[in-house]
């Protein structure tokens, strides 16, 4: 019965260096979410995926940021160049496709990104 | 822009007693409320949730209470118990969309 994994737990990078996270949904979830935790801040929406499909992106920043999820394998979001502001806790979220159910999302346990 | 204000960053109550968090919210399309408990260095749990059609709903120990017209609701939990001393946060889904806006959240420490 397994959650959201999210992986690695902990990234660190230097400034200008690629950030790659990746998240596998639970079981029989077709909707991932990706949010952003700044320090002693809520959680920020960032981007909403379906298989092979960008649904909404209105969160994310217009530039060095991407996300995929693909037909196979686990969602991404890359961060290109990073800097000290992306430092942050990043979370995946997942939910199902069943009507009613789709807005009760499960969260998996973060990526911890820390830009030296 | 706030839009879900948790406007009291920390609660204690004691064991045994009821706690209660507050969330305001300031968008009128916002239409399915939830509250996720969160430990430090993991991700949120769901905890319970609540449709704009509906005041109030109960699972367990949880109760969420709703009020459209001053856009507030409560999470109430009865009774407290030390492991349920967390961050707590609101967070609300627009309708037609399916990301949630959080509130910055209230830490929650139930006492023995």
């Amino acid at each position: 019965n397994a959650g959201v994994m999210q992986n690695p737990r902990h990234l660190v990078r230097r400034r200008g260096q690629e950030a790659r996270l990746r998240c596998s949904p639970m079981k029989g979830h077709s909707h991932v979410y990706w949010y952003r935790q700044l320090p002693e801040e809520g959680l920020k929406f960032m981007v909403y995926l379906q298989k092979e499909n960008i649904i909404d992106e209105s969160g994310m920043p217009k530039e060095r940021f991407s996300a995929e999820f693909p037909k196979e394998g686990p969602s991404i979001l890359r961060i290109q160049q990073v800097v000290r502001g992306d430092s942050a806790a990043y979370f995946c979220a997942s939910s199902s496709s069943v009507s009613g159910a789709a807005y009760e999302q499960y969260f998996g346990p973060g990526t911890r990104l820390t830009v030296t | 822009d706030q839009q879900v204000k948790q406007n009291s960053p920390s609660l204690s109550v004691q064991e045994g007693r009821i706690s209660i968090l507050n969330c305001d919210y300031t968008n009128s399309m916002f239409d399915y409320f939830l509250w996720y408990k969160k430990y430090p260095a993991e991700g949120p749990t769901f905890l319970i949730s609540i449709s704009s059609i509906k005041d109030k709903n109960e699972d367990g120990r949880f109760t969420v209470f709703l009020n459209k017209s001053a856009k507030h609701l409560s999470l109430h939990i009865v009774p407290s118990q030390p492991g349920d001393s967390a961050v707590y946060f609101c967070a609300a889904s627009p309708s037609g969309f399916q990301k949630l806006v959080f509130g910055t959240g209230t830490r929650l420490l139930v006492s023995p």
